[in-house]
């Protein structure tokens, strides 16, 4: 089991630039999970996602900032017309899910440069 | 909306030393608390977990409690150890159409040899 991938791992764009972060759950997940961390703070909530559908969204930006988890292929995560604020680490997570919380799997981040 | 409050935000502690790190959340339908070490430049990974039909958890130097009626919960570290230096997370588990984690703002924890 090879993990949660993330692609890239670094991304550098210039504002006004768009960024496209790639998230591929751990096999049998089906629910992914979207946190930014700026440098020397916390995770924080961006959207929760399961397969063709947005669970919960309220820690996405209200403009800019869009998520998607389609039937097949990796979840991702868009930025339009990026600014300096937006740099940051962007991890994605997944769980198998089910009726009580369980362990959600970080993969290695995304680290996005706006320059 | 839900929110988990951690402290400290930093703890510098001598090795061998314990270090305890207190957590409170606001959602009273929580029922999973997990806690997370982050390394510098590395992903979160999970240390220890605990239910809210449990009180406590031990794993080596590592112990969790729970308190339900207060929302508290804390991590207790014992005999600690220079490679226990990283930031730690406290999470409480939200149901929102599924469950998602959310995390406090963290503990930069460093041991001193």
């Amino acid at each position: 089991n090879a993990g949660v991938m993330q692609n890239p791992r670094h991304l550098v764009r210039r504002r006004g630039q768009e960024a496209r972060l790639r998230c591929s759950p751990m096999k049998g997940h089906s629910h992914v999970y979207w946190y930014r961390q700026l440098p020397e703070e916390g995770l924080k909530f961006m959207v929760y996602l399961q397969k063709e559908n947005i669970i919960d969204e309220s820690g996405m930006p209200k403009e800019r900032f869009s998520a998607e988890f389609p039937k097949e292929g990796p979840s991702i995560l868009r930025i339009q017309q990026v600014v300096r604020g937006d740099s940051a680490a962007y991890f994605c997570a997944s769980s198998p899910g089910g009726p009580q919380g369980t362990e959600a799997f970080f993969g290695q981040g995304t680290r996005l440069t706006v320059v | 909306g839900e929110n988990v409050e951690q402290h400290p935000s930093t703890l510098s502690v001598q090795e061998g030393d314990s270090a305890v790190i207190k957590c409170t959340y606001s959602d009273s339908a929580s029922n999973y608390f997990p806690w997370y070490k982050q390394e510098l430049g590395k992903r979160p990974q999970l240390i220890i977990d605990i239910r809210s039909n449990v009180g406590e958890k031990k794993d080596q130097r590592i112990a969790v409690t729970l308190n339900k009626t207060a929302k508290h919960f804390s991590l207790h570290i014992t005999e600690t150890q220079p490679e226990d230096s990283a930031v730690y997370f406290c999470a409480a588990n939200s149901y929102t159409g599924g469950f998602k984690t959310i995390f406090g703002a963290g503990t930069r924890l460093f041991v001193k040899a």
